[in-house]
């Protein structure tokens, strides 16, 4: 079975810090990947997500992440971060065959100061 | 681009009654919807995955009898919490898959039982 395992629950930074959450999953076969964000009293929008090819996927609002296979991790990155993204943040995993839903790990609580 | 809808989005309930939460499809069928669950400050759990015409799949450890859903159109699948309780409360999320990889989230339903 897959899973996915965020290890940071919270997360602060400073406005203009760089950001990078972790994530590593739990699968032996091929995986699709990806970051979701939640806002404050909103629904979960994608911030990026990998099938194959490049591993190093950029998304909305400047996001980023790194797919390593050999890590079996897909962290996220962002080089200055905003006092507006703060929010949770969700890994997702799922299997590219048949209708699989997604396998979220427990999610990184990002707050950003001023 | 493809929409869930889910309503209501805020629902308050007393102990013992029954609520049903609607997602619909808006400019696009739905085959499969995946009906998950947020626990406050938690990851997304998958209760089960419906699909049209045919009987929803559960998770392990999902009451079938308690969280009735039906899936009996493309574009509409119901989750009915029955005979509610304090410990249902809870914050329910709808969520369809999009050919080839993505996924649609409904704004999900905050469900509070007294």
């Amino acid at each position: 079975a897959q899973s996915v395992s965020q290890h940071n629950h919270h997360v602060i930074l400073s406005e203009a810090a760089s950001l990078e959450l972790g994530c590593n999953y739990s699968y032996g076969g091929t995986v699709n990947l990806f970051w979701y964000v939640q806002y404050p009293g909103q629904h979960l929008q994608l911030l990026l997500k990998y099938f194959s090819g490049d591993p190093l996927v950029k998304g909305i609002k400047g996001f980023e992440a790194e797919f390593i296979k050999s890590k079996f991790s897909f962290n996220l990155r962002k080089p200055s971060v905003q006092w507006s993204d703060t929010a949770e943040y969700f890994c997702a995993v799922n299997s590219p065959s048949g209708n699989t839903p997604l396998v979220f790990g427990k999610g990184t609580r990002l707050s950003v100061i001023a | 681009g493809a929409v869930v809808s889910q309503h209501p989005s805020r629902v308050i309930c007393k102990s013992g009654t029954s609520v049903k939460i609607e997602c619909r499809s808006l400019d696009f069928q739905a085959t499969t919807m995946f009906w998950y669950r947020q626990f406050p400050k938690q990851s997304l759990m998958l209760m089960a995955t419906s699909n049209e015409g045919s009987k929803a799949t559960y998770e392990q450890g999902v009451e079938k009898d308690k969280f009735l859903i039906n899936h009996a159109s493309l574009t509409l699948s119901t989750l009915t919490v029955t005979s509610a309780h304090p410990e249902d409360s809870s914050f329910y999320i709808c969520s369809a898959r999009l050919e080839p990889y993505g996924y649609t989230f409904g704004s999900g339903t905050r469900l509070t039982v007294v």
